[in-house]
C-alpha cells in the first residue's frame, strides 16, 4: 500500500510559538494530500485539503492564516501551526490522495501539545 | 444530520463471536466507503474498501454496502482480542474533488 511518512511524531511548544509538520509520500506522487486532527476521544476532522502548486482548501471554522499549509512538490506538504495555544493541542494526521476513488493511506500522526 | 453516522457504542462481544458494525452516510453521490481501524494513540489503518453494492470478504472481515438504504456495514467474525479498537466508517463524497468524510467511530471490545 501507499506509505506515507510524517514528522515529527510529537512535539511540545510553548504557547505563541509555530510549529511545522511534514508529510511525504514515499511511493506515490500526491497532488492532493489531507490534514486532518482529531481531538481525544473524537473522530477524524478534516482541515484542510493540500493541492500542490496551488492554495489549500480549507474546511469551515479552519483559520487559514493560523494553518499555513504548503504543497510546494508532488511528495510533500507541510502544515505550520502559527502562534500556538493550548487548545491546538492535539493528534494531526495527514494523507496522500492517490485518486481514482483509492483508499486514503496515513502517515503515522503527529502529537502537538503547547503548554 | 451528520455526514456520517455510526452506532456509538462501545460495543462488547466475547472472543470468537461475529461484531456487527454499522454506519450510514447522507450524500447519496457518495462513491467509495471505507473502514479504518484505530488503536489508542494511532493512525488508522484501513481493513477494507467498498465501492459496488453487495459482500465484500476479506479473511475474517466482511463489507457490506446497500447505496439504496445508504448504509454500510462491518462485520468481523471469529473475534480476537486484538480488534479490540475504535473502527472508523469512512466516505468519500465527492463534490469537484475528493473529500473523505470519518465518521465518529465505534469503539469495540472483544473480551477473552
Amino acid at each position: 500500500g501507499a506509505v506515507v511518512s510524517q514528522h515529527p511524531s510529537w512535539v511540545i511548544c510553548k504557547s505563541g510559538t509555530s510549529v511545522k509538520i511534514e508529510c511525504r509520500s514515499l511511493d506515490f506522487q500526491a497532488t492532493t494530500m489531507f490534514w486532518y486532527r482529531q481531538f481525544p476521544k473524537q473522530s477524524l476532522m478534516l482541515m484542510a485539503t493540500s493541492n500542490e502548486g496551488s492554495k489549500a482548501t480549507y474546511e469551515q471554522g479552519v483559520e487559514k492564516d493560523k494553518f499555513l499549509i504548503n504543497h510546494a512538490s508532488l511528495t510533500l506538504s507541510t502544515l505550520t501551526v502559527t502562534s500556538a495555544h493550548p487548545e491546538d493541542s492535539s493528534f494531526y494526521i495527514c494523507s496522500g490522495d492517490r485518486g481514482q476513488d483509492s483508499p486514503l493511506h496515513f502517515g503515522n500522526g503527529t502529537r502537538l501539545t503547547v503548554t | 444530520q451528520k455526514e456520517v453516522e455510526q452506532n456509538s457504542g462501545p460495543l462488547s462481544v466475547p472472543e470468537g463471536a461475529i461484531a456487527s458494525l454499522n454506519c450510514t452516510y447522507s450524500d447519496r453521490g457518495s462513491q467509495s466507503f471505507f473502514w479504518y481501524r484505530q488503536y489508542s494513540g494511532k493512525s488508522p489503518e484501513l481493513i477494507m474498501s467498498i465501492y459496488s453494492n453487495g459482500d465484500k470478504e476479506d479473511g475474517r472481515f466482511t463489507a457490506q454496502l446497500n447505496k439504496a438504504s445508504q448504509y454500510v456495514s462491518l462485520l468481523i467474525r471469529d473475534s480476537q482480542p486484538s480488534d479490540s479498537a475504535t473502527y472508523l466508517c469512512a466516505v468519500n463524497r465527492k463534490t469537484s474533488y475528493d473529500k473523505v468524510i470519518f465518521g465518529p467511530g465505534t469503539s469495540l471490545s472483544v473480551i477473552p
